[in-house]
C-alpha cells in the first residue's frame, strides 16, 4: 500500500513564525503535491513538484514556498505565518500525470 | 464558472437507500475521473477510478461516467453510517500533472 505521511497532525503557531510542513512517501512517487482544504472552498493546490528541485506553482502560492530535495520528501514552507493560513493542510503524491493521487492524513493549522 | 462543479450538500439520507452523488464539468478534454472519500479530520482516500466513459463497479459503489453529457456519478447502495463522510470528485487531462476537484458533498446516512 501507498503511504503518504505528514509530519504533525496538529500545529499551532504564532502570526510571523516561519513553519515547516513535511510530507514523506514511501512509493518512489515522482509528484508530490501541497493542497489547502477550507470549508466552501474544496481543496485548492498551492504548489506541486514532478521531480527533485523542481517545483510549479498551484493556484494559491502566494504565502508559501515549496522544497524538494529527496524524492520522497516535500516540504511546504510558511515565510511568515498569518492568519489567513489558518487551514486543513493535504500532501499528495502519484506516479506520473492524469492518474490517482495518494493522499496523507493532513495537518491541522492554526495561526494565532 | 468552475472548471468542475459538484453540489456540497449537506445531504442527509436513512440507512439502506441509494445515494447518487454527480459532478458536472466544462472541460471535455479530461479523460479519467476519480471518487475519493473523506472522512472528518482525515485525508481523502480513492474510492473509485474510471477512465473515459462507461459504468465501473466495486461492491456496493458503482461510478458512471457520460462524456457526452460531461456528467459523472457514483451510486452507493444499500448505504450504510459508515458511509457519511464527505465525496469528491476529481478528473484529470492525459500526462497532466494535477487533479481537478469538486468541492465535494458531504453525506450523512442516518441509522
Amino acid at each position: 500500500d501507498v503511504k503518504v505521511t505528514q509530519s504533525s497532525r496538529y500545529l499551532v503557531k504564532r502570526t510571523g513564525e516561519k513553519v515547516f510542513l513535511e510530507c514523506v512517501q514511501d512509493m518512489d512517487h515522482e509528484n508530490m503535491f501541497w493542497y489547502r482544504q477550507d470549508p466552501g472552498l474544496g481543496l485548492r493546490l498551492i504548489y506541486f513538484s514532478y521531480d527533485v528541485k523542481m517545483k510549479e506553482k498551484g493556484d494559491i502560492p502566494e504565502g508559501y514556498s515549496v522544497s524538494r530535495e529527496k524524492k520522497e520528501r516535500f516540504s511546504l514552507i510558511l515565510e511568515s505565518a498569518s492568519t489567513n493560513q489558518t487551514s486543513m493542510y493535504l500532501c499528495a503524491s502519484t506516479y506520473g500525470g492524469g492518474e490517482e493521487q495518494y493522499f496523507g492524513p493532513g495537518t491541522r493549522l492554526t495561526v494565532t | 464558472q468552475k472548471e468542475v462543479e459538484q453540489d456540497p450538500g449537506p445531504l442527509s439520507v436513512p440507512e439502506g437507500a441509494i445515494v447518487s452523488l454527480n459532478c458536472t464539468y466544462s472541460n471535455s478534454a479530461f479523460q479519467y475521473f476519480m471518487w475519493y472519500r473523506q472522512y472528518s479530520r482525515k485525508g481523502p482516500e480513492l474510492l473509485m477510478y474510471t477512465y473515459s466513459s462507461g459504468n465501473k463497479e466495486d461492491g456496493r459503489f458503482t461510478a458512471q461516467v457520460d462524456k457526452s453529457s460531461k456528467y459523472i456519478s457514483l451510486f452507493i447502495r444499500d448505504s450504510q453510517p459508515s458511509d457519511s463522510a464527505t465525496y469528491l470528485c476529481a478528473m484529470s487531462i492525459q500526462g497532466a500533472q494535477k487533479l481537478v476537484f469538486g468541492q465535494g458533498t458531504r453525506l450523512t446516512i442516518n441509522p
